[in-house]
């Protein structure tokens, strides 16, 4: 099946640093989305990216869609305690009717006091 | 924020049990879907449906079973529960379109575990 290569695999950051991550695949996708994952919770989405070249941001985060549409990146600015999470990309392939997505590995975000 | 519910949300059972974990939603959204994800790993998609009696096999074979009788309803079964079973179970539904159809969004998930 189609992968998506998310790296950093993990991240130690301290508080207030700015973050950057980022999927890859060999695929072309129509839509790139970013979720976020608490322990123990469904993954809640946080940025959805439509168009290549397309960056949009919600609050500290901001996301581009690649204009290869073969990757996306999200960044997080001034990171603050709530950010500790794993951070899902997830794609979808240009098969109209075929909405299923593809995931990354995941991005753990851990804030070092 | 998405309207989607999952119960029970912790569910620890013995083997040979059948259970069934509940999944509905409040969006109106006619695609339904339920994946299997083991702690911190990515997830992998079971199940899907298109709408009502709809229903198709993921990506990630499963012996689970699913039924799509409402729209707003996705229950999903498994008639034997083993230990292998144990992992959280999350369901997601996005609705038609283009470019808005493949935005999905989850429900909190059910923790399942098998003794």
């Amino acid at each position: 099946g189609q992968q998506l290569n998310q790296s950093p695999q993990s991240m130690f950051i301290q508080e207030g640093e700015d973050v950057s991550m980022n999927c890859t695949s060999s695929s072309i996708f129509n839509t790139w989305l970013w979720y976020k994952q608490d322990p123990g919770e469904g993954p809640v989405l946080l940025i959805a990216l439509y168009k290549a070249g397309e960056l949009t941001s919600n609050g500290r985060l901001t996301a581009q869609f690649g204009i290869t549409r073969k990757d996306s990146f999200l960044n997080i600015s001034a990171s603050i305690p709530s950010d500790v999470g794993i951070y899902f990309c997830a794609g979808q392939l240009p098969n109209f009717g075929n909405e299923k997505l593809t995931f990354g590995t995941g991005t753990r975000l851990t804030i070092i006091p | 924020e998405a309207d989607i519910y999952q119960t029970p949300r912790y569910l620890v059972i013995g083997t040979g049990k059948k259970i069934t974990l509940e999944c509905s939603q409040t969006m109106g959204h006619d695609k339904m879907y339920w994946y299997q994800q083991d702690p911190g790993m990515e997830l992998h998609l079971i199940h899907y449906s298109y709408g009502v009696n709809s229903t198709e096999k993921g990506d990630l074979s499963s012996e689970s079973t699913v039924s799509r009788i409402r729209t707003e309803h996705f229950p999903l079964t498994l008639e034997s529960a083993r230990p292998s079973h144990t992992s959280q179970y999350l369901c997601a539904s996005s609705e038609w379109g283009y470019r808005s159809g493949g935005t999905q969004y989850f429900g909190p998930g059910t923790r399942l575990l098998v003794l």
